[in-house]
């Protein structure tokens, strides 16, 4: 079977920095990727990995072992609009993904 | 500024009834998805077609859900008979196989079944 873990919820302050974590254990590994999701919106594209590494892409980073089946994302510079839920996907084979339950988070002033 | 549309937005229906909700991918994507999203369950991949042929529908009900993509530019995801338990949001996503296998979501359709 497929197993992703998430936190279930995270709270920092605005203007912080906030690691949120995932890790893994799949059939198959074609790349980690990482959605926004905010409340009654669909999942928004933040960050894909394939390779070990860290990808920065302004505010937001993402960190990836495939060895150890654990990635990372870090969202710098917290604002309140940060505020969402984080998804943490597995791409199997193709674009065939399992998604992780999701990681709400509150930016709090 | 292509996205993914879906239609309905949302649907009230009674137990037993049909309900067919409706995609159109993002034009020149080749890969559509429909997910399901509750609460409990998170996001779930129902199917996953490619060129419009189904290579994954093992998390699709079968005995009442059936999907299909009639052409390049419509993927329909149908339930018969719907069920208070099918109550959710029903997402379809699109994308480019062999790039960077990003998939863009539509709106979602949410779904109430009484």
């Amino acid at each position: 079977g497929q197993n992703i873990d998430q936190p279930t919820e995270m709270t920092a302050t605005e203007g912080a920095i906030v690691q949120i974590n995932c890790t893994y254990q799949t059939s198959g590994f074609n790349g980690l990727f990482w959605y926004q999701q905010h409340a009654g919106e669909a999942p928004t594209f933040l960050s894909y990995n394939v390779l070990d590494g860290l990808e920065e892409k302004g505010r937001f980073s993402s960190f990836l072992s495939r060895s150890k089946g654990y990635s990372y994302l870090l969202l710098k510079e917290l604002q309140m609009k940060d505020s969402a839920s984080y998804l943490c996907a597995v791409a199997l084979y193709g674009q065939n993904f399992v998604f992780g339950p999701g990681t709400r988070l509150s930016v709090l002033p | 500024d292509a996205r993914v549309t879906q239609t309905p937005r949302h649907k009230v229906t009674e137990m037993g009834q049909e309900v067919t909700m409706r995609c159109q991918p993002i034009l020149g994507h080749n890969t559509v998805f429909w997910y399901r999203q509750t609460m409990m369950q998170g996001l779930e991949l129902l199917a996953y077609f490619r060129n419009r042929a189904p290579l994954d529908d093992s998390g699709m009900p079968k005995d009442r859900f059936s999907a299909e993509m009639p052409d390049a530019t419509l993927a329909t995801l149908k339930i018969q008979p719907s069920e208070p338990r099918d109550s959710a949001v029903y997402f379809c996503a699109s994308g480019v196989s062999g790039t960077d296998n990003e998939q863009y979501f539509g709106p979602g359709t949410r779904l109430t079944v009484t």
